[in-house]
């Protein structure tokens, strides 16, 4: 079965750095589009980057995150990352890896990860 | 970017009752229109993609349509799992976007 699991979060000072990992399972992984979508406390979601499938060449991040935040993937250990820099406080989220469905980065978010939570505060 | 605008944010209801969503964009997504549900604590699950096709393992009584700009989210008749958040989302163009969210709660 398809399996998501996050890994890397937790509470770091502002202008800090933290890594963020996911682990897929159960499907060829180098075949999906991945993204990281995030979740502030009490609030909606928050896509922020997504990189496609094979060797990841096409990679797109929202405004909020661009510059500060690397999005990566490593096939032979079917993982995605997420390099956070300079956070600040309104980056405290939940962070969840997120599978597209097909090839195709207009299709749906079909499988979701459990979600790690990422706290910003002095 | 392509501003996803749901209505209500909120919807008191009771089981067994039809209740209907709606997602407004404000331009064209094609049909690149999806809808999650989201208990509390958990992850967000899909339950429509593509406008109206079901997801596989989602209960029939969940559907989706569209008018123009305008999406729905209908469940035909509410069950006590039901009671959650849910999200649009559009695929469409970068950046995706989600609508605000809508919460739907027993009566």
């Amino acid at each position: 079965q398809v399996e998501l699991v996050e890994s890397g979060g937790g509470l770091v000072k502002p202008g800090g750095s933290l890594r963020l990992s996911c682990v897929a399972s159960g499907f060829t992984f180098s075949d999906h589009y991945m993204s990281w979508i995030r979740q502030a406390p009490g609030k909606g979601l928050e896509w922020i980057s997504y990189i496609s499938s094979g060797p990841g060449t096409n990679i797109k991040y929202a405004d909020s995150v661009m510059g500060r935040f690397t999005i990566s993937r490593d096939n032979a250990k079917n993982s995605l990352y997420l390099q956070m820099n300079s956070l600040r406080a309104e980056d405290t989220a939940v962070y969840y890896c997120a599978r597209a469905s097909s090839t195709v980065v207009t299709q749906p978010f079909d499988y979701w990860g459990q979600g790690t939570l990422v706290t910003v505060s002095s | 970017d392509i501003q996803m605008t749901q209505s209500p944010s909120s919807l008191s209801a009771s089981v067994g009752d039809r209740v209907t969503i709606t997602c407004r964009a404000s331009q064209s997504v094609n049909s690149f229109l999806n809808w999650y549900q989201q208990r509390p604590g958990k992850a967000p699950k899909l339950l429509i993609y593509s406008t109206s096709s079901l997801q596989s393992g989602v209960p029939s009584r969940f559907s989706g349509s569209a008018s123009g700009t305008d999406f729905t989210l209908t469940i035909s008749s509410l069950q006590p799992e039901d009671f959650a958040t849910y999200y649009c989302q559009q695929g469409y163009s970068t950046p995706i976007t989600f609508g605000q969210g809508t919460r739907l709660e027993i009566k």
